[in-house]
């Protein structure tokens, strides 16, 4: 059964600098989706990504974070400078346009010291 | 904004009793409604949704009930099993615009055998 797939699994950076999360979605879903869960919370919405544009984005979805689809099947979230704050687990998520059900990936924790 | 409440925050059973979680939603709006189960350190996997329009859905030991008037919905779990034992989450959201999915709390099911 095809699953959506994160890299990497684990990152730690430094406060400051600039991460770039990668996912890549099932091959035949065209919505997109990042969500975060910090550590003992409940899982937040950051945006959403529909035909190569953004959909919906969330107050956390700020200035210093960005989505991009370079290429035909991967899905990317940059984060240009990176706060303690932002510490987390990010998950993707996809669908299709037939059903409602988001697929998420394993996600990528994210430790920023 | 759009919240859902999740209740309780912990549910320990005796293996073979059933367990009962309860979302309520804020956006009536909302027409469609996932409950996902999250394993330590893994993705949250969908185990049942619901659409706005059906009351309730039920697959083999797994039922959820929707109540659009009162915007509240339930989980239920029959004749538990140790291996239930993980974290529930409920969401809500709006099919036709984006479909962010937006989250409970989490339930921490302990089943006790």
């Amino acid at each position: 059964e095809p699953e959506v797939t994160q890299t990497p699994s684990h990152q730690v950076t430094q406060m400051g600098q600039e991460v770039i999360l990668r996912c890549v979605p099932i091959s035949n879903h065209l919505y997109f989706y990042w969500y975060r869960q910090i550590l003992g919370q409940k899982v937040e919405f950051l945006v959403s990504f529909y035909n190569n544009e953004i959909s919906e984005k969330s107050e956390i979805f700020d200035d210093q974070f960005s989505v991009e689809r370079p290429d035909g099947s991967n899905f990317t979230l940059k984060i240009r400078s990176t706060k303690l704050e932002d510490s987390a687990m990010y998950f993707c998520a996809s669908r299709t346009t037939y059903t409602d059900t988001q697929y998420f990936g394993p996600g990528t924790r994210l430790t920023v010291l | 904004g759009e919240n859902v409440e999740q209740h309780p925050s912990t549910l320990s059973v005796q293996e073979g009793d059933s367990a009962v979680i309860k979302c309520t939603y804020s956006d009536s709006a909302s027409n469609y409604f996932p409950w996902y189960k999250q394993e330590l350190g893994k993705r949250p996997q969908l185990i049942i949704d619901i659409r706005s329009n059906v009351g309730e859905k039920k697959d083999q030991r797994i039922a959820v009930t929707l109540n659009k008037t009162a915007k509240h919905f339930s989980l239920h779990i029959t004749e538990t099993q140790p291996e239930d034992s993980a974290v529930y989450f409920c969401a809500a959201s709006f099919v036709e615009y984006g479909n962010k999915l937006v989250f409970g709390a989490g339930t921490i099911l302990r089943v006790k055998s």
